[in-house]
């Protein structure tokens, strides 16, 4: 499969701890994604990268989250003392131009 | 990027056409309309975009109007697994655009038996 994969898909966290994904592109695309997607609502943009560089950050990516592309290929979302309203799917995209496509997401549970 | 509006839900018969409305009144000359879908708890799936001219895929047609403030999808055969979510999205296009896509609150087509 050449899709974009997540890793992991599902995660169950404890409120205060440190939680990190990864995100492997579709190849050879330079741009990277992330979305979060709470219950019922559709998915909102966290951040993006060209190749290495994190060009936009959304409001939401507050100083807990952080997201690196260090050698321009997978990327990791790190999110620091996790809160319950963390909670949601997190969505990762890929596109070399205009059209982005999606992995299967990693869903997170903060108790 | 330019609002658009859908209907929150829509139901459909098994193997006749789905016609998904979305209207984009305040879409911009070089705004390209996009739709996607989301099977529950899957990643959205891209499934067709355009600028003016109609397009046709293997998934799907999208028709825009000459004035190009609104559009229709059409699921010309509907299965039980094309119910999802989905989602109509006006964005700017080509090297310089902007990053994100916006997402509403789509439609909810439910396809019967």
């Amino acid at each position: 499969d050449t899709g974009v994969s997540q890793d992991p898909r599902h995660k169950i966290t404890k409120r205060g701890q440190n939680v990190t994904f990864r995100c492997d592109p579709i190849s050879e695309h330079n741009r990277l994604y992330w979305y979060r997607q709470t219950l019922g609502q559709g998915p909102e943009f966290l951040t993006y990268f060209q190749n290495e560089a994190q060009l936009e950050k959304s409001r939401l990516l507050s100083d807990r989250f952080s997201a690196e592309r260090p050698k321009g290929s997978f990327s990791t979302l790190e999110i620091q003392r996790t809160e319950q309203g963390d909670s949601a799917m997190y969505l990762c995209a890929s596109s070399s131009r205009d059209t982005q496509y999606f992995g299967p997401g990693t869903r997170l549970l903060v108790l | 990027d330019a609002k658009t509006t859908q209907p929150p839900s829509m139901d459909c018969a098994e193997g006749r056409a789905a016609n998904l409305p979305c209207n984009h009144s305040t879409i911009s000359g070089n705004e390209y309309v996009y739709w996607y879908r989301q099977i529950h708890s899957q990643g959205p799936q891209y499934i067709i975009h355009g600028l003016k001219n109609n397009e046709t895929n293997e998934m799907a047609s999208l028709i825009i109007t000459e004035d190009r403030k609104s559009s229709t999808l059409i699921l010309p055969h509907a299965t039980l697994r094309d119910t999802a979510v989905y989602y109509c999205i006006v964005r700017v296009a080509g090297e310089t655009s902007g990053s994100r896509l916006t997402f509403g609150e789509g439609t909810q087509l439910t396809v019967n038996p």
